[in-house]
C-alpha cells in the first residue's frame, strides 16, 4: 500500500467552474477527512466520513462544496462555481477503525487549487 | 471551540543544536491528545509525536520530545541534534478524546542551517 492519493496534486481553473477532487485512503482505512489549508496557515477541517457515511461538516463547506464517498473507499470532493476565495490545497487523510486509533491521521500530498 | 496556538512563525536552528518549538491550546476537556505533524515542502504531513494529556510522562521519539504541561494548556516540541532533514513546517494539533477532527494551530516554519 502506497499511502494516501490524491488526484490531481495541481488544478488552475477560472472563477465560475467547477472542479472535482479525488481521494483515495489507505485501504483498510475506514476514516476519510478532508481539510482546506491556506498559504501560511494550518489545515482547516471541512469534514468527515465514516465509512460511505458523511458524520460532521464544518460550516466552511458552503452549499458550493460537495464531498461524497460512495462506497466507502474513495472520496470525492466538488466545488461548484469556484471563487477565488477557494484557492488553497485541499487535504484528504484517512485513519483506521478500532480500539487502536489514537487520533493519528495519514495525510495525502494535497490537492493544490487556484482560481483565476 | 477549541483552538490552538503556535507564536513562533518561523524558527531556525543550527545543525546538531537543539530547538524549541512553542504551542498552546484552549480547551474545557480534560482528555484528549495532542500531536506534532511535520509537513516537508511539497511532500505530505506525517506524525511526528503524540500525547495523551491523561498521560503524565512526557512522549519521547528519537531525537523529538514534547513538554506537556496541561495545567498551563502548553504542548511544546524539543528536536535535539537538529538534521537538514527536519526543516519543514511544523503544525501544532489537537483532538477531543472521542472526537472526529483534528484542530491545528498556524505552524512554525523550522530552517536548519548547515
Amino acid at each position: 500500500d502506497t499511502g494516501v492519493s490524491q488526484d490531481p496534486r495541481h488544478k488552475i481553473t477560472k472563477r465560475g467552474q467547477n472542479v472535482t477532487f479525488r481521494c483515495d485512503p489507505i485501504s483498510e482505512h475506514n476514516r476519510l477527512y478532508w481539510y482546506r489549508q491556506t498559504l501560511g496557515q494550518g489545515p482547516e477541517f471541512l469534514t468527515y466520513f465514516q465509512n460511505e457515511a458523511q458524520l460532521e461538516k464544518s460550516r466552511l463547506l458552503s452549499d458550493r462544496f460537495s464531498a461524497e464517498r460512495p462506497k466507502g473507499s474513495f472520496s470525492t470532493l466538488e466545488i461548484q462555481r469556484t471563487e477565488q476565495g477557494d484557492s488553497a490545497m485541499y487535504l484528504c487523510a484517512s485513519s483506521p477503525r478500532g480500539t487502536g486509533f489514537t487520533g493519528e491521521l495519514f495525510f495525502g500530498e494535497g490537492s493544490r487549487l487556484t482560481v483565476l | 471551540a477549541q483552538t490552538v496556538t503556535q507564536s513562533q512563525p518561523e524558527m531556525s536552528v543550527q545543525e546538531a543544536e537543539t530547538v524549541t518549538l512553542s504551542c498552546t491550546y484552549d480547551t474545557s476537556e480534560s482528555d484528549y491528545y495532542l500531536f506534532w505533524y511535520k509537513q516537508p515542502p511539497s511532500r505530505q504531513m506525517i506524525l511526528v509525536i503524540r500525547q495523551e494529556a491523561y498521560k503524565q510522562q512526557n512522549a519521547t521519539e528519537n531525537r523529538f520530545s514534547v513538554n506537556f504541561q496541561k495545567a498551563a494548556k502548553s504542548f511544546s516540541l524539543k528536536i535535539s541534534d537538529s538534521q537538514l532533514g527536519d526543516a519543514a513546517m511544523y503544525f501544532c494539533a489537537y483532538r477531543r478524546e472521542y472526537g472526529n477532527k483534528l484542530v491545528f494551530g498556524a505552524g512554525t516554519i523550522l530552517r536548519v542551517k548547515s
